[in-house]
């Protein structure tokens, strides 16, 4: 089955400890993306890839980071400058192009304690 | 910079009872659009989308929506809600130009009572 996996679905931390996020897609997708979710907020896009070893921050990138170095794969790292990391964090992937739609992983839920 | 409104964080209805969740973009250039459904807990799933074709676009699970240009408008109706329908929903756009992001309304959360 193509699809998108995140893991960990539920990931806890302690306050001032740096904590990676996995996404994986065998959809053979160019494009990457990763989304912060708050309710009430909507979607808010912190980076996103169009090709590998290629990245651009999104319209809340500061206190994240990530890597591109296979197509396959776009992990984020949440550090200990993200001042309120605790939110619903969702993988997207797409062809690129804008009239094509993108397609979720299950999403990964971040408690900081 | 795109922009999308959607009117109403939840919206009530009866099983069996019309549904319209309300889109507003804001663009010069009609864009792309995207409805998206989100269970509690899971990803988004692709409920339909327009792409210059048919103005008037049927997507999954018996939804559909219509692109109004003078109105910059896509809301997203239902003719009779079922109690499966209750989630939330996301209205998104996107640029014509090559590559683009999305970018996503704040949803409007369905509930659907017997």
């Amino acid at each position: 089955d193509g699809g998108i996996t995140q893991s960990p679905k539920y990931l806890f931390r302690k306050e001032g400890q740096n904590v990676t996020l996995s996404c994986e897609q065998n959809l053979n997708h160019d494009a990457m993306y990763w989304y912060r979710q708050d309710p009430g907020q909507g979607l808010r896009l912190i980076y996103y890839s169009q090709i590998v070893n290629d990245f651009q921050k999104g319209d809340i990138a500061e206190g994240y980071s990530v890597s591109r170095e296979k197509k396959e794969s776009f992990p984020l790292t949440v550090t200990s400058a993200q001042k309120n990391p605790t939110a619903f964090y969702l993988c997207a992937s797409s062809t690129g192009t804008g009239r094509n739609e993108q397609f979720f992983g299950p999403g990964t839920r971040l408690t900081v304690l | 910079a795109q922009s999308v409104t959607q009117l109403g964080s939840h919206v009530s209805v009866s099983e069996g009872a019309l549904v319209l969740l309300r889109c507003n973009y804001s663009s010069s250039v009609p864009p792309y659009l995207f409805w998206y459904v989100q269970y509690p807990n899971q990803g988004l799933q692709l409920l339909l989308k327009y792409t210059s074709a048919a103005t008037l676009v049927k997507g999954i699970n018996g939804f559909e929506a219509e692109f109004k240009k003078s109105e910059t408008s896509f809301h997203l109706t239902k003719p009779s809600a079922h109690m499966s329908d209750a989630a939330e929903y996301f209205c998104a756009v996107s640029d014509r130009k090559g590559y683009s992001t999305l970018t996503f309304g704040k949803g409007t959360m369905l509930l659907v009572s017997p």
